[in-house]
């Protein structure tokens, strides 16, 4: 099947200071990524809609300020988390659609657990 | 807005036991897809089976099934002869039927398979 990477599937950092994770699709083009917010024991929130070539859709209460994405080709979508503060420690899971694919599921990656200090 | 709703937080049963997952969903949709996911300790999401609303049978893959009831908007997953590897967060979610849409999940099961 489909594979979604994502870079790197951990990361400390301080408070003040800007992350990015990387969200690949591995063997297939993707023109939707979508990326999760998930707290321990509790489900997947939905951040945002990324479409290749366009600005992300966010979700209401996400701040699109804090939370920069960036779906530059097919196979590749960004997430930075600007000006990290403890609060933002989380799990961070993306999600790519194919291009041609005409049923779902979305594809997930494996995740990234994100501790701001 | 389409909502999905898991009200058993967590559940244990013994292995080689049958056991079975509910959720409930609300849509004013005709056409979407139905999902149950696993993630295990891991975290990496599974898809475990996947039911299109305009099928009337009910999905199943291996030791998984589905009891689709459309007209009560009911969803719920069986798994039979459950494993120790069946130990993971189940989620249940919906998408309407349109490429690209995006996955709502409700909040999960937490099932334990007991030795």
């Amino acid at each position: 099947g489909a594979v979604v990477s994502q870079h790197p599937s951990w990361v400390i950092c301080k408070s003040g200071t800007s992350v990015k994770i990387e969200c690949r699709s591995l063997d297939f083009q993707a023109t939707t990524m979508f990326w999760y917010r998930q707290f321990p024991k509790q489900s997947l929130m939905l951040m945002a809609t990324s479409n290749e070539g366009s600005k992300a859709t966010y979700e209401q209460g996400v701040e699109k300020d804090k939370f920069l994405i960036n779906h530059a080709s097919l196979t590749l979508s960004t997430l930075t988390v600007t000006s990290a503060h403890p609060e933002d420690s989380s799990f961070y899971i993306c999600s790519a659609s194919e291009r041609q694919g005409a049923r779902p599921p979305q594809y997930f990656g494996p995740g990234t657990r994100l501790t701001v200090l | 807005a389409q909502t999905v709703t898991q009200s058993q937080p967590e559940m244990s049963v013994q292995e080689a036991e049958t056991v079975t997952l509910s959720c409930t969903y609300d849509t004013s949709e005709s056409n979407y897809y139905l999902f149950w996911y696993k993630q295990p300790p891991s975290r990496q999401m599974i898809l475990v089976i996947r039911q299109e609303a305009y099928k009337q049978q009910n999905a199943t893959e291996n030791r998984f099934s589905v009891n689709f009831q459309k007209a009560a908007k009911s969803f719920s997953l069986k798994i039979s002869d459950s494993q120790l590897g069946d130990t993971a967060m189940y989620f249940c979610a919906f998408m309407k039927q349109v490429r690209d849409d995006k996955i709502i999940f409700g909040k999960g099961t937490r099932l334990h398979i007991l030795p």
